[in-house]
């Protein structure tokens, strides 16, 4: 069965320190693809980043940065320089692969409520 | 790009109604999914349509529960009746044909059934 596990309910960081937050997945598809999404208090699901299962280097986007270990089957996301704007809920999601031409569904972990202290 | 574009926003209504919930898709994309999120049971996948076809409907939760996407740019999910627990926020979104960027959520519907 294919399962997300985020084990941090919450987080608090101080602002403009960096935060490491938890993922780890179970599959047993040779090909995957795994995604991060922030949920603002607005409600609105925001896409932050996205790691290949094949691709060998760690997948950046600005201030985000997806560290992934395959054989752990670990995909954290490391946020640097945090932000007062970075508080929200942060979700882990997985989706196997299934070709360019067709739509597999994307499960997501339980989410990580991160507060950034001023 | 006017991004997936959901209504309505809100809905509250009475138990036993029907609730039609109605969802536009990113032009180009040609996959749909309907998510519901509640405190209880997180992010569920209920539907999701390839080129407007309904793919894996394994997710929906009863009988009460249907969806439709007649055109590439239309889609509705329908509650007949409704029920307090369906009482959820919906989430649409769409994901194009190539790439693999994730998929484009719709702000959301948050329902409430009294």
């Amino acid at each position: 069965a294919q399962k997300i596990t985020q084990t941090q309910p919450g987080m608090f960081v101080q602002e403009k320190e960096a935060v490491t937050l938890d993922c780890t997945y179970d599959t047993s598809d040779q090909s995957y693809g795994l995604f991060w999404y922030k949920q603002p208090s607005s409600g609105e699901m925001i896409f932050l980043i996205y790691q290949g299962s094949y691709d060998e280097q760690n997948a950046t986007e600005g201030r985000y940065s997806l560290n992934f270990q395959k054989a752990r089957k670990s995909a954290n996301l490391v946020i640097s320089a945090s932000q007062l704007g970075d508080s929200a809920m942060y979700f882990c999601a997985m989706r196997p692969w299934g070709g360019y031409s067709s739509a597999s569904k994307i499960i997501f972990g339980s989410g990580t409520r991160l507060s950034i202290r001023p | 790009d006017a991004g997936v574009i959901q209504s309505p926003r809100h809905e509250v209504t009475e138990m036993g109604q029907e609730v039609t919930l109605r969802c536009k898709p990113i032009s180009g994309h040609n996959s749909l999914f309907w998510y519901r999120q509640t405190m209880m049971r997180g992010l569920e996948l209920l539907i999701y349509f390839n080129n407007n076809v309904p793919i894996d409907d394994s997710g929906m939760p009863e009988d009460r529960f249907s969806a439709k996407m007649p055109n590439a740019s239309f889609s509705t999910l329908k509650i007949q009746p409704s029920e307090p627990r369906d009482s959820a926020v919906y989430f649409c979104a769409s994901r194009a044909p190539t790439g693999d960027y994730g998929y484009t959520f719709g702000s959301g519907t948050r329902l409430t059934v009294v």
